[in-house]
C-alpha cells in the first residue's frame, strides 16, 4: 500500500531535549516536505527536499533541521525544542514538486512543556 | 514573501445548502491544488488546476482557477454531512527563486448541520 509513515504519532517532551520525528514514503517520490499546522494559520512549510541531499528552507524553518540521505526518508530534527514548537506536524511527499499531488502522513502531535 | 489568503475561515451551513471558499494569492501561481482534511485526519488531495480560467468538476464540487492565476474557488452544491472538514488551497509560486516552496491558505472549516 502506497503511504507516508510518520513516527511517533504523539509525543510529549520537555524543553531542550532533542527529538527526531521520522518520515518514510514507499512511493519512490522525489519531493518531500514538512509542515506544521496551528489553529488559524493553516499548514506552514518548514523544510522541503527536491531529492536526495537537496534540502531547502520553507516559510518557518527556525528551530528545525532536516536531512535527506535516502530517497524514502526525511526526518525532522528539533535540536532544542521550545514550547512554541508545540504543534501538529505533517510530512508529505509527491512524485515531483510541480503539478503533482502531495500525499500526507498521519501527523505527529508534539507537545513541548 | 508569497501569501495565500483563504476566506471565509469558518462556514456553517444547513445540509442541502451550497458552500463556497475563496483563495487569493499575492503572487501568480504555477498551479493551484485543493485538499480536504477531515476532523482528526490528514490533508487529502482533491484536485489540481493548471491553466488560466480552468474549471473542473467532481460530482457536487466545482473548482475554478482565475484568469490571472492568482485566485481560485471551490464550490460545493447541496452540502452533505460527509462534506464536513477543512478545505485548503495550496500553490507554488510561478518562477522566481523560491522554486520548491508550496504555500497553503489558512483553510476554511466547514460545518454542516443535518
Amino acid at each position: 500500500e502506497a503511504q507516508v509513515t510518520q513516527n511517533p504519532r504523539y509525543l510529549i517532551t520537555v524543553t531542550g531535549k532533542k527529538l527526531t520525528v521520522t518520515c518514510s514514503q514507499n512511493m519512490n517520490h522525489e519531493y518531500m516536505s514538512w509542515y506544521r499546522q496551528d489553529p488559524g494559520l493553516g499548514l506552514r512549510q518548514i523544510y522541503y527536499s527536491m531529492n536526495v541531499e537537496v534540502t531547502d528552507k520553507g516559510d518557518v524553518p527556525e528551530g528545525y533541521k532536516v536531512s535527506r540521505k535516502e530517497k524514502r526518508n526525511f526526518p525532522l530534527i528539533l535540536e532544542s525544542p521550545s514550547p512554541n514548537q508545540t504543534s501538529l506536524y505533517f510530512c508529505a511527499s509527491s512524485l515531483a514538486h510541480l503539478n503533482t499531488e502531495a500525499f500526507f502522513g498521519q501527523g505527529t502531535r508534539l507537545t513541548v512543556v | 514573501g508569497q501569501q495565500v489568503m483563504q476566506i471565509p475561515q469558518y462556514q456553517h451551513v444547513q445540509e442541502g445548502e451550497d458552500f463556497t471558499t475563496y483563495c487569493n494569492s499575492s503572487t501568480t501561481l504555477s498551479n493551484i491544488q485543493w485538499y480536504k482534511q477531515r476532523p482528526g485526519g490528514h490533508p487529502v488531495f482533491l484536485i489540481q488546476l493548471v491553466k488560466s480560467g480552468e474549471v473542473k468538476k467532481q460530482k457536487r464540487l466545482t473548482f475554478q482557477f482565475g484568469e490571472a492565476k492568482k485566485n481560485s474557488s471551490l464550490h460545493i452544491t447541496a452540502t452533505q454531512t460527509t462534506d464536513v472538514g477543512t478545505y485548503f488551497c495550496a500553490g507554488p509560486k510561478a518562477g522566481g527563486t523560491s522554486y520548491g516552496k508550496l504555500t497553503f491558505g489558512q483553510g476554511t472549516i466547514l460545518t454542516v448541520h443535518p
